[in-house]
């Protein structure tokens, strides 16, 4: 069973940029969803993806964007970035409709804005 | 607006004693709650959780007590082990699958 990945590991943008991070899935999961943990700080949601459709979201402003593709993986996508934003972003599957609520983490992908 | 609280930031106890975590909680109306563990540069690792209507979940040494009069969780695990250090977070989870954690503690187990 291939747990979830996540890409890049670690990333360095500037201020006012955009960057994309991707999420693979746990294999047999169906609902993808993204947290920021800042440094010392519990993990906050994003959003949730299931059915390539946005199903939650935290408070996060419209230039936090993701998508959901029919494999079941995921991008975060962030626009004009904030030196707020450098943070660990994980990502974490579940299995949505089978009565279970946990969730399995990646990694993580570390981005530092400058 | 902190719906989920850890309010010990450490926590040190000798291998082979009990380690006890907690956590208190604000909303009532979560329908599970979850222990992870997390070590540096990893993700959360999935520990244990309990159902709003349970008290008690037991895996291993792993124990999890719910008291919902109180608000509040607690992870137990005995007897801790020095692989056991790491930083420990609670997450309650709303309808809609959205997980919402506390600060986390850090344990530390000492030979």
């Amino acid at each position: 069973e291939t747990g979830v990945t996540q890409s890049p590991t670690h990333l360095i943008k500037t201020r006012g940029q955009q960057v994309t991070l991707r999420c693979s899935s746990q294999s047999g999961h169906n609902t993808v969803s993204w947290y920021q943990q800042a440094l010392g700080q519990g993990p906050q949601f994003i959003f949730q993806y299931y059915r390539e459709e946005e199903n939650g979201r935290g408070n996060f402003p419209p230039r936090f964007s993701g998508l959901q593709f029919p494999n079941y993986s995921s991008e975060l996508n962030v626009n004009a970035l904030e030196l707020d934003d450098s943070a660990l972003y994980l990502c974490a599957s579940s299995k949505r409709g089978q009565g279970t609520y946990e969730q399995y983490f990646g990694p993580g992908t570390r981005l530092t804005v400058t | 607006d902190q719906q989920v609280k850890q309010n010990s930031p450490s926590l040190s106890v000798q291998e082979g004693r009990i380690s006890i975590l907690n956590c208190d909680y604000t909303n009532s109306m979560f329908d599970y709650f979850l222990w992870y563990k997390k070590y540096p540069a990893e993700g959360p690792t999935f520990l244990i959780s309990i159902s709003s209507i349970k008290d008690k979940n037991e895996d291993g040494r792993f124990t999890v007590f719910l008291n919902k009069s109180a608000k509040h969780l607690s992870l137990h695990i005995v007897p801790s082990q020095p692989g056991d250090s790491a930083v420990y977070f609670c997450a309650a989870e709303n309808q809609g699958g959205k997980l919402i954690f506390g600060q986390g503690t850090e344990l530390s187990v000492k030979p």
